[in-house]
Formats: structure tokens, C-alpha cells, sequence
């Protein structure tokens, strides 16, 4: 099944503990970016990718890291989270520059 | 950079009715206008696209409808059932295919 897997769904850590989300896409797409949803701002781009080793900064990149060492895998970096960072996390990958996102099942983080 | 705006923030018709939700967008650049549904606790779903060579494009209830000159493209959504409840995000993509801004949120209700 073509899916976007996104790890872990839902995560609480405390100020300051480097955390990891994990996104994965079998689709073979090259694009690839990260959102992050709060209630009544929408969907704002963190991060995106267009490519292997290709990466750069959505609207709000302030506090996070990305990397794309392989085209199937573009995890999400917090070095040290704060909890401003509380959010819904969606990564997304998309075959077709002018073509729709296909989203992953979001990561609830809670900072404390 | 791209700025989107979305109108209603929320919005409540009676079954059967047509529900209308309009967007802005800032930046005569963008090309690419995609629709998401995201019913909650859920992520959000490619449901309709338009690409700016196109002034309408339909896909059984739901239509697209896009306006260059005036830089604002709509939802039209007929014969609304109770299903159709959801939040729904309109979305402008630049035509290097890296900047993906999304609009508010609109949430829609429909009555039983």
C-alpha cells in the first residue's frame, strides 16, 4: 500500500531532550517536506526537500533539523524541543512538484 | 513570500445545500491550488487541484473554481451531506514547486 509512516503518532518529552520523528514514503516520491498544524494557524511549512541532499526552509525552520540521506527517508530533528513546539507534525511527500501531498498519519509532541 | 487567505472560517448549511469556501492568494507566481479535507483526528486528503491554466474544474459534488486576474479561486461543494463535515484548507504552490502555503482552515458543518 503506497503510505507515508510517520514514528512515533504520539510523543511527550520534557524541555530541552533532543527528540526524532521518523517520516518513510514507498512511493518513490522526491519531494518531501514537514508541517507542523496549531489550531488556527493551519498547516506551515518547516521544512522541505526536493531531493537526496537537497533540503531548505519552509515558513517556520526556527528549532528544528532535517536531513534526507535517502529518498524514502526525511526524519524531523528537535535538538533541544521547548514548548513552543507542542504541535501536530505532519510529514508529507508529493511525486509531482505541482502536484498535491499525500500526507502521513501526524505525530502529536507535547514539550514539557 | 506567498500569502493565503480563506474565508469562511467556519461555515454551517443544511443538508442538501451548497457550501462555498474562497481563498486569496498573494503572490501572481503561484500556479498550483490544491484542496485538503481533514475530517478530525485524521490527516488531511487531496480532494480537488487546479492548475492555474484551468478556470474550473469539477469532480461529481465538488468543483474548483479559479480566478487569475483576481488572484482568488473557490470550493463549491453541492448537495452537502452530513460526511462532507471536516475542515477544509485551500493551498497555493509557487511555480518553482517549493513553497506550499496553506490557508487557515475553513471548518464546515452540515446539518442533519
Amino acid at each position: 500500500e503506497a503510505q507515508v509512516t510517520q514514528n512515533p503518532r504520539y510523543l511527550i518529552t520534557v524541555t530541552g531532550k533532543k527528540l526524532t520523528v521518523t517520516c518513510s514514503q514507498n512511493m518513490n516520491h522526491e519531494y518531501m517536506s514537514w508541517y507542523r498544524q496549531d489550531p488556527g494557524l493551519g498547516l506551515r511549512q518547516i521544512y522541505y526537500s526536493m531531493n537526496v541532499e537537497v533540503t531548505d526552509k519552509g515558513d517556520v525552520p526556527e528549532g528544528y533539523k532535517v536531513s534526507r540521506k535517502e529518498k524514502r527517508n526525511f526524519p524531523l530533528i528537535l535538538e533541544s524541543p521547548s514548548p513552543n513546539q507542542t504541535s501536530l507534525y505532519f510529514c508529507a511527500s508529493s511525486w509531482d512538484p505541482m502536484g498535491g501531498y499525500t500526507f502521513g498519519s501526524g505525530t502529536r509532541l507535547t514539550v514539557v | 513570500g506567498e500569502n493565503v487567505e480563506q474565508h469562511p472560517s467556519t461555515l454551517s448549511v443544511q443538508e442538501g445545500d451548497s457550501a462555498v469556501i474562497k481563498c486569496t492568494y498573494s503572490d501572481s507566481a503561484s500556479n498550483y491550488f490544491p484542496w485538503y479535507k481533514q475530517e478530525l483526528g485524521k490527516r488531511p486528503q487531496l480532494i480537488i487541484d487546479i492548475r492555474s491554466n484551468v478556470g474550473e474544474k469539477k469532480d461529481q459534488r465538488i468543483a474548483v473554481t479559479l480566478n487569475k486576474t483576481a488572484k482568488h479561486f473557490s470550493l463549491h461543494i453541492t448537495e452537502t451531506q452530513p460526511e462532507d463535515s471536516a475542515v477544509y484548507f485551500c493551498a497555493a504552490r509557487d511555480n518553482y514547486g517549493q513553497n506550499f502555503v496553506f490557508g487557515p482552515g475553513t471548518r464546515l458543518s452540515v446539518l442533519p
